[in-house]
């Protein structure tokens, strides 16, 4: 059984360019969840989605990120217009059921970098 | 709201000593625990978590925690300490009724041969 797997593994964009980043679950899972990290700094959640719904974006800046998760497909999340301060690690999680008492399994991460 | 302190940033230990990586929280309720560790470059794996019962939680790889209520702390134990335990540990925090974690800021451990 797969863990959860993110590609690309390392992202560079200039500044302006979109990023694409994207998370397959584990085999069963329907539940997925970003985070960023940002250098020496803890995890911070974006969001959290289920198979074509957003339910939780609390945590996703206003303006030009985006999330999916489709019927088919990864998860993506997009940046739109990148900017030096989106550099970060961009972590994936994914669950069977969405509890909080089911573990989050982490993927190895996006690390996106704007020149 | 909650939030998780991890009050020491770096801590460097020698091979064989024991360790204790401390976490404090901040919710009203009985929260959900959890410490993870990252190695460089990879993603978080998780050492155990805590929701009710017995307030000694073991883990992986030789590591255990104590939830004390009456501290609001989540504390990292492991006895004896190997250099492959060389990471960044990150305790969480969630509440019931919410699909959030709360990560603190990270404790970095460094071990001496």
């Amino acid at each position: 059984n797969a863990g959860v797997m993110q590609n690309p593994r390392h992202l560079v964009r200039r500044r302006g360019q979109e990023a694409r980043l994207r998370c397959s679950p584990m085999k069963g899972h329907s539940h997925v969840y970003w985070y960023r990290q940002l250098p020496e700094e803890g995890l911070k959640f974006m969001v959290y989605l289920q198979k074509e719904n957003i339910i939780d974006e609390s945590g996703m800046p206003k303006e030009r990120f985006s999330a999916e998760f489709p019927k088919e497909g990864p998860s993506i999340l997009r940046i739109q217009q990148v900017v030096r301060g989106d550099s970060a690690a961009y972590f994936c999680a994914s669950s069977p059921t969405g509890a909080l008492q089911e573990t989050q399994y982490f993927g190895p991460g996006t690390r996106l970098l704007v020149l | 709201a909650q939030s998780v302190t991890q009050p020491d940033i770096h801590i460097t230990v020698s091979e064989g000593a024991s360790l204790e990586l401390r976490c404090n929280y901040s919710y009203g309720a009985t929260p959900y625990l959890f410490w993870y560790v990252q190695s460089p470059g990879q993603g978080l794996q998780l050492l155990l978590k805590y929701f009710s019962g017995d307030t000694l939680v073991q883990g992986i790889k030789g590591f255990e925690a104590e939830f004390k209520r009456s501290q609001s702390s989540f504390n990292l134990r492991k006895p004896s300490v190997h250099w492959s335990d060389a990471a960044e540990y990150f305790c969480a925090v969630g509440a019931q009724g919410t699909d959030k974690l709360i990560f603190g800021t990270g404790t970095r451990l460094q071990v001496f041969p």
